[in-house]
């Protein structure tokens, strides 16, 4: 069984700051690893993921994430927040073989002021 | 394709009455997942279908709740004798075969059980 701890419900930062949201995940077998963000009142989007090869990942819009075997993290990171970025955000595991549901953390949400 | 579909957003239901949730997926997607996510929760899996077959359920799904994908297209969830405690988002989702495919969620049915 697979479990993540989103160390942070709520980061709050102003807006140009820079940010970084913890997840640290529990696996006895290899995972892949996902960032979805959620905006109120919608679904889930994919923003980024770790299947193998560089251990950092890059979304379009700016925010990276690290995959760190030894620590068991995979921590989301954006140099420079908008206020845009303001919403909910989700890491989330699956076993890399055979096949297997995501299990997701409670979430972080993100609040970025003026 | 615009993605995967649910109807209805927003569904009010008197407790005790019996609720009904349908998903389109992506189409060319054969696998389907149904998410449960609460108030201050990360999304919890409910039920899996490849194709038309249900090939696993969470203990989360209770015998009240019961999920199907005629022809392996669009998917069902039903609750019957709604209690407040299922009020949450039910989310859908959809992937490919592959053990490095992503799944693709819909925007949710928020579920208000009064």
């Amino acid at each position: 069984a697979q479990s993540v701890t989103q160390l942070d419900s709520q980061v709050p930062v102003f807006e140009e700051a820079p940010v970084e949201l913890r997840c640290n995940y529990s696996s006895s077998v290899s995972v892949y690893l996902f960032w979805y963000v959620q905006y109120p009142n919608q679904g889930l989007q994919l923003l980024l993921k770790y299947l193998s090869g560089s251990t950092l990942v890059e979304s379009i819009n700016g925010f990276e994430a690290e995959f760190n075997k030894s620590q068991t993290s995979f921590h989301l990171r954006k140099p420079s927040v908008h206020i845009s970025d303001t919403a909910e955000y989700f890491c989330a595991v699956r076993p890399s073989s055979g096949y297997s549901t995501l299990t997701f953390g409670k979430g972080t949400m993100l609040l970025v002021s003026p | 394709d615009t993605g995967v579909s649910q109807n209805p957003r927003h569904k009010i239901t008197k407790r005790g009455q019996n609720v009904t949730f349908r998903c389109d997926p992506i189409s060319e997607h054969n696998r389907l997942y149904w998410y449960r996510q609460t108030l201050g929760q990360g999304p919890e899996f409910l039920t899996y279908f490849q194709n038309e077959a249900q090939l696993e359920k969470s203990r989360l799904l209770s015998d009240r709740f019961s999920a199907e994908r005629p022809k392996g297209s669009f998917s069902t969830l039903e609750i019957q004798r709604t209690e407040q405690g299922d009020s949450a988002m039910y989310l859908c989702a959809s992937s490919s075969t592959g053990v490095n495919t992503e799944a693709f969620f819909g925007q949710g049915t928020r579920l208000t059980v009064v």
